[in-house]
């Protein structure tokens, strides 16, 4: 049972908008910014989004990432094939005294 | 061109210890905090330790606290994670990240060492 709760699975058709969503409390996503990852099988993890909202360079501008409260979502406009991959989100946890990641959402592009 | 290397996995033994290595290139390792971060087979990510660029901060998840220490030789541009009473949980691929440092966290990650704790 992962801190960060985010569903297990999306999914979109091409050009398509979707949302990615990553629930908290107030010791992690509460009081922390939120980085967002995106994973293909058998490869590392690569940053998507960082303090919430920013985008690396390279990143698409496709991808967007807010947060409210407890919560933060990962969108994706204009889905397109390439973007099936695993999406983690992670912060820091007051609380445990340690970095926490979502269980990860497989994002499925129909 | 930033690189994040890691080595020194394998099969181990449970109750045996395996040391882990990350070895960085195209940046400065005493500018920035570091992770360790694993993924068993077929599961989610999950973070494991992490050490400020000074080594004077250090935090760990609670399942390895007692087992696995990180450190560095900042000389070498260079991490470890030194692991001991290895569990059959603690089979995974485990990568090294980048912490807090020049810009975000997380930012560059190495392309991970599998290690299988079996009998």
């Amino acid at each position: 049972q992962s801190v960060l709760t985010q569903p297990p699975s999306a999914s979109g058709t091409p050009g398509q908008r979707v949302t990615i969503s990553c629930t908290g409390s107030s010791s992690n996503i509460g009081s922390n910014t939120v980085y967002w990852h995106q994973q293909f099988p058998g490869t590392a993890p690569k940053l998507l989004i960082y303090y919430n909202d920013q985008r690396p360079s390279g990143v698409p501008d496709r991808f967007s990432g807010s947060k409210s409260g407890t919560s933060a979502s990962l969108a994706i406009s204009g889905l397109q094939s390439e973007d099936e991959a695993d999406y983690y989100c992670t912060t820091w946890d007051g609380s445990l005294n340690g970095w926490v990641f979502g269980g990860g959402t497989k994002l499925t592009v129909l | 061109q930033v690189q994040l290397v890691e080595s020194g996995g394998g099969v181990v033994q449970p109750g045996r210890s395996l040391r882990l290595s990350c070895a960085v290139s195209g940046f400065t390792l005493s500018n920035y905090g570091m992770h360790w971060v694993r993924q068993a087979p077929g599961k989610g990510l999950e973070w494991v330790a992490v050490m400020s660029n000074d080594g004077s901060h250090i935090s760990y998840v609670d399942s390895v606290k007692g087992r696995f220490t990180i450190s560095r030789d900042n000389s070498k541009n260079t991490l470890f994670l030194q692991m001991n009473s290895l569990r059959v949980e603690d089979t995974a691929v485990y990568y090294c990240a980048n912490g807090r440092g020049d810009g975000p966290e997380f930012d560059y990650w190495g392309q991970g060492t599998l290690v299988t704790v079996s009998s």
